[in-house]
């Protein structure tokens, strides 16, 4: 089963600063098989990006994604207000998901 | 407009059976499969298993293998997750999401259920 760590666990930054999210596999993904969620509290997650960099359907561009192998990377340009939520990747391998732990990304 | 509305809230004993179901609307149900994830209490998020509702193959994460039964009724797109008998560490939320087909290369939930309520105690 792949593993995948988020760091950090929180991330405590302010409206209009960039964030940058990391997700690290314990082995290789393929990127076309690496996906972003953001969930607010309350709600369901929403797909964010897809294939490590594809932004889904209706997803500002100041969502992006990146990386490959083993290390991924979701960066929000600029902060909006609405952005603070948890974040989670996920993979697909071995005809099996996992989905990272979280980064809860709050307002400092 | 794609939709996935499951079922609403339970509460039941532990030993009881149960099953919550997820229809899907505004596109075609048997050409996409179906997805189960658990999130307990203030955790994360957990793949279940998943399942096509065009021919019922179904797979489990080895975690929840045996644990639940997952199913699908194409003729009325609904697809649904089942206990024999719960315990009252199955108390979570549940929710269904899309998968497009395998053949498309891509691997995403695109679209959630708003999520069921599962509480087990006595």
């Amino acid at each position: 089963e792949i593993v995948l760590t988020q760091s950090p666990g929180t991330l405590s930054l302010s409206p209009g600063e960039r964030a940058t999210l990391s997700c690290r596999a314990s082995q290789s993904v393929s990127s076309s098989y690496l996906a972003w969620y953001q969930q607010k509290p309350g709600q369901a997650p929403r797909l964010l990006i897809y294939g490590a960099s594809s932004r889904a359907t209706g997803i500002p561009d100041r969502f992006s994604g990146s990386g490959s192998g083993t290390d991924f990377t979701l960066t929000i340009s600029r902060l909006e207000p609405e952005d603070f939520a948890v974040y989670y990747c996920q993979q697909y391998g071995s005809s099996m998901y996992t989905f990272g732990q979280g980064t809860k990304l709050e307002i400092k | 407009e794609v939709q996935l509305v499951q079922s609403g809230a339970e509460v039941k004993k532990p030993g009881e059976s149960l099953k919550i179901s997820c229809k899907g609307s505004g596109y075609s149900f048997t050409n996409y499969w179906i997805g189960w994830v658990r999130q307990m209490p203030g955790k994360g998020l957990e793949w279940m298993g998943i399942i096509y509702p065009g021919d019922s193959d179904t797979r489990y994460s080895p975690s929840f293998q045996g644990q639940v039964t997952i199913s699908a009724d194409k003729s009325i797109s609904t697809a649904y997750l089942q206990w024999s008998s719960l315990k009252a560490s199955d108390t979570a939320m549940y929710y269904c999401a899309r998968h497009p087909p395998y053949s498309s290369g891509w691997v995403r939930f695109d679209y959630w259920g708003q999520g069921t309520l599962v509480t087990v105690s006595s």
